[in-house]
């Protein structure tokens, strides 16, 4: 059983259109985050909720919003994609905001724009 | 800004060989260090959390000392194997402790 799991793995799409990467973990944590690899390969975090709250919000264009159902899932939403967000995009989660525990990571969404 | 920084960016060893690489990062507001083990085409796998000045933690042929007070911590590897070949991350959390700022990472090549 995969502990964070992210879909699709990979994501080819035009300038200009809208997608989703959805991002579920089944450890029961509280918290989960989105983080980009930029293109010097640092893991830069982007969003952080706890309990389905926002508590983190980096600086990150509006056109990206994440979006919590429940506290088992965090979705990104990605209006007008742009040549530049062309990235991997890492879903992960810990057990409490509070990151003195481990985090646990999903296997990336390669996302290309073209 | 928070400045994770980790050093060398990579490193070559030699199979059996031990070596250790260095991650500094800001000695206020300290609330944890995570260090990470990234192989190619997977996720980051947690190694070690430390939380107190002078941890000591060990993992098999791997282990990492924390000192808070000067801001940096060392992960050693004992008798290299090929499969230590990763990319290790470590990443800091402040006294906010909400997020994870990662390093750049060291990655470690072992040569058979």
């Amino acid at each position: 059983d995969t502990a964070v799991s992210q879909t699709p793995k990979y994501l080819v799409t035009q300038m200009g259109n809208d997608k989703s990467i959805k991002c579920e973990q089944n450890l029961g944590h509280d918290t989960m985050y989105w983080y980009k690899q930029d293109s010097k390969k640092f893991l830069k975090i982007m969003f952080s909720y706890n309990n389905k709250e926002l508590i983190i919000n980096e600086t990150v264009p509006n056109r990206f919003s994440p979006k919590s159902p429940d506290k088992a899932h965090l979705n990104l939403h990605i209006n007008s994609l742009e040549l530049g967000d062309s990235a991997v995009y890492f879903c992960a989660s810990s057990q409490a905001a509070g990151i003195g525990t481990e985090a646990f990571f999903g296997q990336g969404t390669r996302l290309t724009v073209v | 800004i928070l400045n994770v920084e980790q050093s060398p960016q990579s490193l070559h060893v030699q199979e059996g060989d031990s070596t250790n690489f260095t991650c500094s990062f800001p000695s206020s507001n300290f609330y944890a260090l995570h260090w990470y083990r990234w192989e190619t085409a997977k996720s980051p796998e947690a190694l070690f959390v430390m939380t107190l000045n002078g941890d000591e933690k060990k993992k098999g042929r791997i282990s990492a000392t924390l000192n808070t007070k000067e801001g940096y911590s060392y992960l050693y590897i004992k008798g290299s194997q090929p499969e230590d070949s990763a990319t290790y991350l470590c990443a800091f959390s402040g006294a906010a402790g909400n997020k994870l700022t990662f390093g750049g990472g060291t990655r470690v090549l072992v040569k058979p």
